[in-house]
């Protein structure tokens, strides 16, 4: 079946340095969306990315969708301890119906 | 408020006892959907529904039911639990498809242990 790998699986940084993870599905996508889990709670929804080559930003993010739309990227600048938690990309599937995750990051930032 | 919501948030139990965690959204969304959460496995779907009595497999169905009888629920149905389903569980809505332009909304979790 379809499989979405992210890595690093684990990224410690300190505050104020940079963090990326890296999203790499097996087959194209149609869209990508990415979540952010924070400790002890629910994925809540960040941002989705259709276009090949779609760069987005918020704020100290920025989410990049692969021109082959089979890879995406979050970067985050000048990370702070609200950043803490664990980012998940997801691709449709099946048509839309089913949802295939990636694997996630976990970021962990040092004060 | 616009939410899901789940219950219970924990629950104990022995294998074979059967059991259900509930799932309600009061969004109107068309698409329901059940995952669990593994470290290191990130979220699996287990069951999705498209809309009411419409529901299909996910990529890890195997020891789970659901049913999808009214629009605003989806409760998910261990018949007979096993360890291996000890596991941090979560429903999720959106308003169409599964990632057709619509993001997904969570329920806050419900953390179930076999023993």
């Amino acid at each position: 079946g379809q499989q979405v790998m992210q890595i690093p699986q684990y990224q410690h940084v300190q505050e104020g340095e940079d963090f990326t993870t890296y999203c790499n599905s097996s087959t194209t996508l149609s869209n990508i969306q990415w979540y952010k889990q924070r400790p002890g709670g629910h994925p809540v929804f960040l941002i989705q990315l259709v276009k090949s080559g779609e760069v987005k930003k918020q704020k100290r993010l920025t989410f990049q969708f692969g021109e082959a739309k089979k890879n995406s990227s979050l970067h985050i600048t000048a990370t702070q301890t609200t950043d803490v938690g664990t980012y998940f990309c997801a691709g449709p599937t099946g048509g839309y119906q089913k949802v295939t995750f990636g694997t996630g990051t976990k970021l962990q930032v040092i004060p | 408020e616009a939410q899901v919501t789940q219950n219970p948030r924990y629950l104990i139990t022995v294998t074979g006892k059967k059991l259900t965690v509930t799932c309600s959204q009061n969004m109107n969304h068309e698409y329901m959907s059940w995952y669990r959460q593994d470290p290191g496995l990130g979220l699996r779907q287990i069951y999705y529904s498209m809309n009411v009595e419409v529901t299909d497999k996910g990529d890890v169905p195997e020891g789970y039911k659901v049913s999808r009888k009214e629009k605003r629920n989806f409760p998910l149905i261990l018949e007979s639990p096993s360890p291996n389903q000890t596991s941090l569980y979560f429903c999720a809505s959106s308003l169409k498809g599964g990632l057709f332009n619509s993001p997904l909304h969570f329920g806050n979790g419900t953390r179930l242990t076999v023993t």
